[in-house]
Parts: C-alpha cells; sequence; structure tokens
C-alpha cells in the first residue's frame, strides 16, 4: 500500500542549530513533492516544491533535497529561530493528479531560546 | 490581495444534520481543493474543482460533496452527519492547473454532536 512517512514524535533543538526534518514514502512515484508550515488553528502555508528531477532546493534559511532513489525527501532549516516553531508537513502530488496532494503526518518542531 | 477566505469559521452540528461551508478563493485563483484534517488521519484530500468541474476526486464517501461556481467561489456539503465528521475542513486554491503550490484557507472547524 502506498504510505507517506514523517517522524510523529516532536523534534525539540536549539535556536540557532539546524533542525532536519523527514518525509519517507512507498510505492509512490510522484511528479513533485512539497512542505507546508502549519501553525496551530491555522491552515497550512507553502514553502518549497522540488520536482522529481532536482535534487535540492534552497530558500533563505530552508533547504530541501529529493532522492527518487531512497524514496525520501530532507527539510533544513538553518539557523533556527524559535518563531520557526511550528508543525511540518510534506506533501506529494502524483502525474496526472492536478491539484490533489497527499499529505504525510507531519513533523511539530519546537526550537527552545 | 485578499487571501484564502472559508466561512464559517466554527460550526456545530448535530448528528443527521447536513452543512454546507464556503470558500472564496484568491482573486483569479480558478482552481479550489478541499481537505479534510482530523488528528488521527491528518490531512486527507476531499476534491477539486477546476472551472466548475470536479477534477479529482477523493476516497470519502457520497455523503461529502461539493460544487465550483462561475467566479471560483466554491461549497461543500455533507450530508447525514455523522460524529467522525468532526474535522477541520481546509478549502486551497492554486492559479491554474497542477504544479502550483496551494494557497489554504485557516478552515472551518466542524464539531458533530
Amino acid at each position: 500500500s502506498q504510505k507517506i512517512e514523517q517522524n510523529s514524535e516532536a523534534l525539540n533543538i536549539q535556536e540557532g542549530k539546524t533542525a532536519t526534518l523527514t518525509c519517507n514514502y512507498t510505492n509512490y512515484s510522484p511528479a513533485y513533492l512539497q512542505w507546508y508550515r502549519q501553525d496551530p488553528g491555522r491552515g497550512p502555508v507553502f514553502l518549497l516544491l522540488i520536482r522529481e528531477n532536482e535534487k535540492e532546493k534552497r530558500k533563505e534559511r530552508l533547504k530541501v533535497t529529493f532522492d527518487t532513489t531512497l524514496k525520501q525527501s530532507l527539510f533544513h532549516i538553518t539557523a533556527s529561530q524559535p518563531a520557526d516553531s511550528a508543525t511540518y508537513l510534506c506533501a506529494l502530488r502524483l502525474n496526472n493528479a492536478g491539484n490533489m496532494l497527499t499529505f504525510g503526518g507531519g513533523t511539530r518542531l519546537m526550537v527552545k531560546p | 490581495k485578499a487571501g484564502v477566505t472559508q466561512t464559517p469559521r466554527y460550526l456545530i452540528k448535530t448528528r443527521g444534520q447536513q452543512v454546507t461551508l464556503s470558500c472564496s478563493p484568491i482573486s483569479g485563483h480558478r482552481s479550489v481543493s478541499w481537505y479534510q484534517q482530523t488528528p488521527g488521519q491528518g490531512l486527507q484530500f476531499l476534491f477539486e474543482y477546476f472551472s466548475e468541474t470536479q477534477r479529482n476526486k477523493g476516497n470519502f464517501p457520497g455523503r461529502f460533496s461539493g460544487r465550483q461556481f462561475s467566479n471560483s467561489r466554491s461549497e461543500m456539503n455533507v450530508s447525514t452527519l455523522e460524529l467522525g465528521d468532526s474535522a477541520l475542513y481546509l478549502c486551497a486554491s492554486s492559479l491554474s492547473g497542477a504544479r502550483e503550490k496551494l494557497f489554504f484557507g485557516s478552515g472551518t472547524q466542524l464539531s458533530v454532536l
């Protein structure tokens, strides 16, 4: 069966360190993968998109990698800040699936000052 | 530019009733998707509309339906409510077709008693 897995346990790190979040998937061949941030009581906010033929994408302090052989994406936040504390969701889109995204369960990140 | 607007923000219904939720996408966006979010199942795709046509549908019973109007505004309806329908219902819009990042509203929190 198809699965998208993110670490369900919260990730606690110290301010200034790099946070690394993992998204693993099985039995999918995604056209691309997206990362979203969600704060309590709010809808997800788009952060980064990486396509199947791309290995790495960067945006300011954010970096995402995509390994279609390992079926894994890593999401990095460098120089983390308490304001980065939120739940981070990865989402896959398959070919010919319009805007239908399949989401992982999310990982809660807590950055302590 | 105004974001995605969902109304109402909170809703309390009883089992057996029906409910209609509304979504106004960002101006110029033609694709509207609906997602259900629960603590146990996470974010799950309900359906997507593009130019008033349903383009994709998730694995939900027929009690869940939706429509899109010519101004791209969308409504979703749930009939014969069940306790398990209690969830945060999120609407997301995007410019056109696939490979577009989604802009989510803050959602409608539905409680079924």
